[in-house]
């Protein structure tokens, strides 16, 4: 029983390239969170996805960031035009349900660096 | 100021002795959560509670709901238990998102 994966571990871009980050979640679960993790700071939530469904993303800059779930494949965390600030830890999480007394189970997380 | 505060930010401990991490909150929760970073940066949940206590093996954890406090404890530490350790809550009304304390660095020396 695979974990949740995440892929690529590392991710190296230019400022202005885009990058795209995969979650596949645990066999079974149908909730995934990404969080970002910068530099000496802690974890921040970002957003919140059922499939095909958006359903918090009160933590996602409004601009350049965007989160998908679709229906068949991986979720899909994209940052357009990267600056040097988006340089961090990106980890996604899944859960079996939504509901807050769910456990999260932590991917390897994607190290993003923008040069 | 934090909604999630941990103390201390690092703790450095000789194998065999008794470790608490403290984790303080300003929020209505409805369950907390203990993480473990380890050094190559992967996550993994060690507990969820909303009351009382929990143990599994050396760890225990336990949670004062009316104080809006946790501690985490390792008996008898091992250098592998050396990480970062994250308190985390899912803060009433706001579902199953996480709001993170900023971890406590835990090395145990041999």
């Amino acid at each position: 029983n695979a974990g949740v994966m995440q892929n690529p571990r590392h991710l190296v871009r230019r400022r202005g390239q885009e990058a795209r980050l995969r979650c596949s979640p645990m066999k079974g679960h149908s909730h995934v969170y990404w969080y970002r993790q910068l530099p000496e700071e802690g974890l921040k939530f970002m957003v919140y996805l059922q499939k095909e469904n958006i359903i918090d993303e009160s933590g996602m800059p409004k601009e350049r960031f965007s989160a998908e779930f679709p229906k068949e494949g991986p979720s899909i965390l994209r940052i357009q035009q990267v600056v040097r600030g988006d340089s961090a830890a990106y980890f996604c999480a899944s859960s079996r349900q939504g509901a807050f007394d769910n456990e999260q189970f932590f991917g390897p997380g994607t190290r993003l660096t923008v040069l | 100021k934090n909604e999630v505060e941990q103390s201390p930010q690092n703790l450095t401990a000789q194998e065999g002795e008794f470790i608490t991490i403290n984790c303080s909150y300003s929020v209505g929760i409805s369950a907390l959560h203990w993480l473990q970073q380890h050094p190559g940066g992967g996550i993994v949940s060690l507990f969820m509670l909303s009351s009382g206590k929990k143990k599994h093996g050396r760890l225990i954890a336990t949670i004062n709901i009316q104080e809006k406090h946790s501690s985490l404890h390792i008996t008898a530490s091992h250098p592998r238990d050396s990480a970062v350790y994250i308190c985390a809550v899912n803060r009433s009304g706001s579902g199953s998102r996480l709001t993170f304390g900023e971890g406590t660095q835990l090395t145990v020396n041999p």
